[in-house]
């Protein structure tokens, strides 16, 4: 089984400003992928990051970045310059051998102008 | 990028009646689609895997014969709620999966079911 857990159901951000989201995961998959997903309000899910677990470098995608700990289990995104499009929902997944993701309950994202 | 449709976007029927959810993708071929079910607030829930040409794999908890799922081809993926009921009112999003690229699927719309 796996499992993916988001501890903080709210944040808030200043414009312009960096904002980190935490996650962790479990699984027993030695071969695995982790995502986090953009869910706006018109529900639509977007891919915002993706991270190879066979990768030590973490991924990056212009504004935003992972911290990936494997030892740990950890998997945080860090928003920089964050934007008024931004806000929205961002869910922590897991993908393990077979494709079947597993998503976290959700982080809610206020960007404040 | 993949794109993946869904039809209706949004859907009211009255209970009693079958409604079927249509999940397309537009521009690659789809060996696998996933079906979830979103309740306001809520995360995703996996309901059921759906193989080309195969019997889909239902979730613990998802009743098989409520829930009819049909890919026939690999790029259409069907959901059937029949006998559907005020309780199966919900946000339902499918994904496909390219089998060229690993483990990444791509996420529907979703469709906005309300039984009355």
């Amino acid at each position: 089984a796996q499992t993916v857990t988001q501890s903080q159901p709210e944040m808030s951000v200043q414009e312009a400003e960096t904002v980190t989201l935490s996650c962790t995961y479990d699984t027993s998959e030695s071969d695995y992928y982790l995502f986090w997903y953009k869910q706006p309000p018109s529900r639509q899910m977007i891919l915002v990051i993706r991270q190879e677990a066979y990768k030590q470098q973490n991924a990056t995608e212009n504004r935003f970045s992972v911290n990936f700990q494997k030892a740990a289990k950890s998997f945080s995104l860090k928003i920089s310059d964050s934007q008024l499009g931004d806000a929205a929902m961002y869910f922590c997944a897991l993908s393990g051998g077979y494709q079947k993701v597993t998503f976290g309950i959700g982080t809610k994202l206020q960007v404040i102008p | 990028g993949a794109v993946v449709s869904q039809h209706p976007s949004r859907v009211i029927c009255k209970s009693g009646t079958s409604v079927k959810i249509e999940c397309r993708s537009l521009d690659f071929q789809a060996t696998t689609m996933f079906w979830y079910r979103q309740f306001p607030k809520q995360s995703l829930m996996l309901m059921a895997t759906s193989n080309e040409g195969s019997k889909a794999t239902y979730e613990q908890g998802v009743e098989k014969d409520k829930f009819l799922i049909n890919h026939a081809s690999l790029t259409l993926s069907t959901l059937t709620v029949t006998s559907a009921h005020p309780e199966d009112s919900s946000f339902y999003i499918c994904s496909a999966a390219d089998r060229g690229i690993r483990n990444e699927q791509f996420f529907g719309p979703g469709t906005r079911l309300t039984v009355l």
